[in-house]
């Protein structure tokens, strides 16, 4: 079945710092994927998507881009900030069968000052 | 409200109790979606509603599980007999659009269920 397997967490970095955070999946044909973020008190919030091979999705100065070829979807930031500090949680919607997201785990990013 | 309203925000029940959850989707939101997130998970899909109709509950883990949303705008999830295991997060999301692969979801807060 489908699957979305994150890096193992938490995160912890200083702000100003570059963030990756490693998604990759596994599903049939060409899922749609997605960035969804939760910050401390709140419901989830999609952060971005990407709904095609290369596509860059970006958002709040994240950006992930869709690879077909390695089947990931890797969270970039340039310079984290201490308001980054949340759980992020990579999502697959397969292709067809549009009537759920299947999500990874999460990981805990803690910015400090 | 502007967002999803779930309720209530915590619930704690008895083992063998049954227990009622209830979701505000935005208003007009076409779409509907329940998920459950035990501590330290990603949320995991359980039921689909598109307005009345219920397309998709091939996620409620049993036959204990029973989601509704009879006029399609509130839902409420009910869980008769609550187990332990049944203890999570149960979150409730709408959209605008069908489906989920180019809408975006809302997501409520949650109502946080936890069984003795």
């Amino acid at each position: 079945g489908d699957s979305v397997t994150q890096m193992e967490g938490p995160v912890t970095l200083s702000e100003e710092a570059f963030l990756t955070i490693n998604c990759t999946y596994t599903a049939t044909g060409y899922p749609s994927l997605f960035w969804y973020v939760q910050y401390p008190g709140e419901g989830l919030q999609l952060l971005l998507k990407a709904t095609k091979a290369d596509d860059k999705g970006s958002n709040k100065g994240f950006e992930a881009t869709y690879r077909k070829e390695t089947t990931s979807f890797h969270l970039e930031k340039g310079s984290v900030q201490v308001s980054d500090s949340a759980v992020y949680f990579c999502a697959l919607s397969a292709a067809g069968a549009n009537s759920k997201l299947t999500f990874g785990k999460g990981i805990t990013l803690s910015v400090r000052p | 409200g502007a967002g999803v309203s779930q309720s209530p925000r915590y619930k704690v029940a008895k083992r063998g109790q049954d227990v009622a959850l209830r979701c505000d989707p935005i208003s007009g939101h076409v779409s509907l979606f329940w998920y459950q997130q035990a501590l330290g998970q990603g949320p995991e899909f359980l039921t689909y509603f598109q307005n009345e109709a219920q397309l998709d509950k091939s996620g409620l883990p049993s036959d204990r599980f029973f989601a509704e949303r009879p006029e399609g705008s509130v839902s409420t999830l009910k869980i008769q007999r609550t187990q332990q295991e049944d203890s999570a997060v149960y979150l409730c999301a709408s959209s605008l659009v069908t489906g989920t692969n180019t809408g975006e979801l809302f997501f409520g807060e949650g109502s946080r269920l936890t069984v003795l």
